[in-house]
Parts: structure tokens; sequence; C-alpha cells
């Protein structure tokens, strides 16, 4: 059980530039979810999945897509990336509705854009 | 949406003291609060939980209390250790976002020997 995967781990970019930040769970997971990290913000919710082709907004969407063809991955697009953007992203999943209701997190990419 | 406020964002305390962090939550519909434990450069990993039927749950050294009246809950350290320095967020698993889990925005805990 790999759990929760991500990659990459670290990343550059230029502003302008697009990437997918790809996540994968090997749990069954009906939910997926995206948060961003930044110094003294907590962890604010990008995007959620409730299950495969289903996504919605979350808190700070703005810049970011989100597609879940599969219950297993869950990618994020960043079209035009901006140094606003700069943080460390986490990907996690969880049941959607049955328990235990544990939100599984992985290991975090982090992403710079100068 | 759900607002989670937690206090305090700094805590210094030496070994072997107590420590406890405080949250309180805006929705009424939350009915599950984990609290998740994030060392220097790893993913947020939780540490003990408690659904809104409970009003107290222990694991060993941590313990975590549930006020649903004053939609406030806490998390106890006792006999603190140098590995319990970290980043601790609380969350409440609120009715938007699908039921997201929306987050404190963390306290960090530092344990002097």
């Amino acid at each position: 059980n790999a759990g929760v995967t991500q990659t990459p781990k670290f990343q550059v970019l230029k502003t302008g530039q697009s990437m997918t930040l790809q996540c994968a769970q090997d749990m069954n997971h009906e939910y997926m979810s995206w948060y961003r990290q930044d110094p003294g913000m907590g962890l604010r919710l990008i995007h959620y999945s409730v299950g495969a082709g289903i996504t919605d907004q979350g808190e700070v969407p703005n810049g970011y897509n989100v597609s879940r063809s599969t219950t297993e991955d869950f990618p994020l697009r960043l079209l035009s990336a901006a140094p606003s953007q700069t943080s460390v992203y986490f990907c996690a999943s969880r049941f959607r509705d049955r328990g235990p209701y544990e939100q599984y997190f992985g290991p975090g990419t982090r992403l710079t854009v100068t | 949406g759900e607002n989670v406020e937690q206090h305090p964002s700094t805590l210094s305390v030496q070994e072997g003291d107590s420590a406890v962090i405080k949250c309180t939550y805006s929705d009424s519909a939350s009915n599950y609060f984990p609290w998740y434990k994030q060392e220097l450069g790893k993913r947020p990993q939780l540490i003990i939980d408690i659904r809104s039927n409970v009003g107290e749950k222990k694991d060993q050294r941590i313990a975590v209390t549930l006020n649903k009246t004053a939609k406030h809950f806490s998390l106890h350290i006792t006999e603190t250790q140098p590995e319990d320095s970290a980043v601790y967020f609380c969350a409440s698993r609120g009715s938007n976002s699908g039921y997201a889990l929306n987050f404190g925005k963390g306290t960090s805990l530092l344990v002097t020997p």
C-alpha cells in the first residue's frame, strides 16, 4: 500500500509556464483534494473531488485546474504560473461518507515560481 | 464556509510540562475534529481525532476535548518531550466543499530540554 503519492517533490517554474502536479492513491478513496500551505496560513483548499468525473472549487481555486478521470488519480494543473503560486502543495484523500474519517496526505510538492 | 480559529500561534514549554492548544469553529453542522502534527519538511499526520458524539478522547499522553455548545475543541499534551516539537493543526469537517476538512493556521510547539 503506497498510500498517497505525489510527483514531483520539487519544481521551479518561470512566470507564465504551465505544469501538472501529479497525485495518486491506492486506498480506493472517493474523496480527493488539493491544499496549498503557506507560512502562517495553514492549509487552504484549492479543489476537491468526491468521485471520478466530479470536481469542484475550494477556497483558493484561481489559477488552478483539476480533473478526475479515475478513482486513483487527481492531477492539479497550473495554467500560467505566477510568483503568488510559490507554495507547498499537498494532495489528500479519504473515504467520502463512511468511516474511518481519517484524511491521508501525500508527501507534498514544493513549487517555486520565479 | 467554515472558519476555524486556532490559538496560540506559538507555544514554548519545558520538557515534562503540559501543552494546550485551542480551536473554535463556526459551522454547527461540523461533526469530526482531527488534529495533525507536521514536522519540518514532512506531511501532516493525524495524531488524534474526535467525533461530535463524544466529549473527550485520550491516547497515551495526548487528549482532545470537545464542547459542541461553545463550538470549541482543545488538544492536551502531557509530559511533553523534545520530539513533540512540531507544528500542530486542528481541523473540522464542516458541511461545505463536500464535507472538506477546514484547517486552523497552526501552532508551532517548542519543547525545550
